[in-house]
């Protein structure tokens, strides 16, 4: 099984902050990474796939990078409306998620 | 507008079965593979069932093979997921998921949730 190891756990950032979340897989997922958004009481909402193609809808202000077995989400400007869980996974070698990045406001 | 809406959720008592249903909606419900995810309260999501969009192959992690058997029906656009032998850590909202461009990849589209409380 593939495992993802992402970090940081928790995040306390200010508005206009730039965030970075990373994701480590325990092997090459030659890409095939997604991220998603999870808002209290909310599902899971699709942010980027393919570690760097952002979903329709979603603002220009989120990015993705990284190959092999690093990956990592790139919040410019942070809003209000960020505060929110977010996870990574990988789809190489069936699912698997990481144990999710909880951003906060500082 | 994709909607997915699950039902069918509950409390069981271990080793039970139950069995969650998700209505699809807004698109072509034949073209695409489907997937039911899981997250225990608090914690993060695990994958618990795959099917592909003629229904031909399914899907399983260790942890729920032999246990729960996913299934649908293109006629009706309902996804299934048949749950028996209930632990208690299966308590979890169970989400119905559209794998995007149809294919076993990512998920486009969650429906709302449905929770799964297994306690005697």
């Amino acid at each position: 099984d593939i495992r993802m190891t992402q970090s940081p756990a928790s995040l306390s950032a200010s508005l206009g902050e730039t965030v970075n979340i990373e994701c480590l897989a325990s092997e090459d997922i030659y890409s095939d990474l997604a991220w998603y958004q999870q808002k209290p009481g909310k599902s899971p909402q699709l942010l980027i796939y393919n570690a760097n193609s952002l979903q329709n809808g979603v603002p220009s202000r989120f990015s993705g990078s990284g190959s092999g077995t690093q990956y990592s989400l790139k919040i410019n400007s942070l809003q209000s409306e960020d505060v929110a869980t977010y996870f990574c996974q990988q789809y190489n070698n069936y699912y698997t998620f990481g144990a999710g990045t909880k951003l906060e406001l500082k | 507008e994709v909607q997915l809406v699950e039902s069918g959720g509950g409390l069981v008592q271990p080793g039970r079965s139950l069995k969650l249903s998700c209505v699809a909606s807004g698109f072509t419900f034949n073209n695409y593979w489907m997937t039911w995810i899981r997250q225990a309260p608090g914690k993060g999501l695990e994958w618990v069932a795959s099917i592909t969009n003629t229904g031909g192959s399914t899907y399983y992690p260790d942890s729920v093979k032999g246990r729960f058997t996913i299934s649908r029906d293109n006629a009706k656009s309902t996804l299934y997921l048949q749950m028996n032998s209930l632990r208690s850590e299966d308590t979890a909202t169970y989400y119905c998921t559209r794998g995007a461009a149809g294919g076993g990849n990512y998920f486009d589209y969650w429906g709302q949730g449905v929770m799964v409380t297994v306690s005697s």
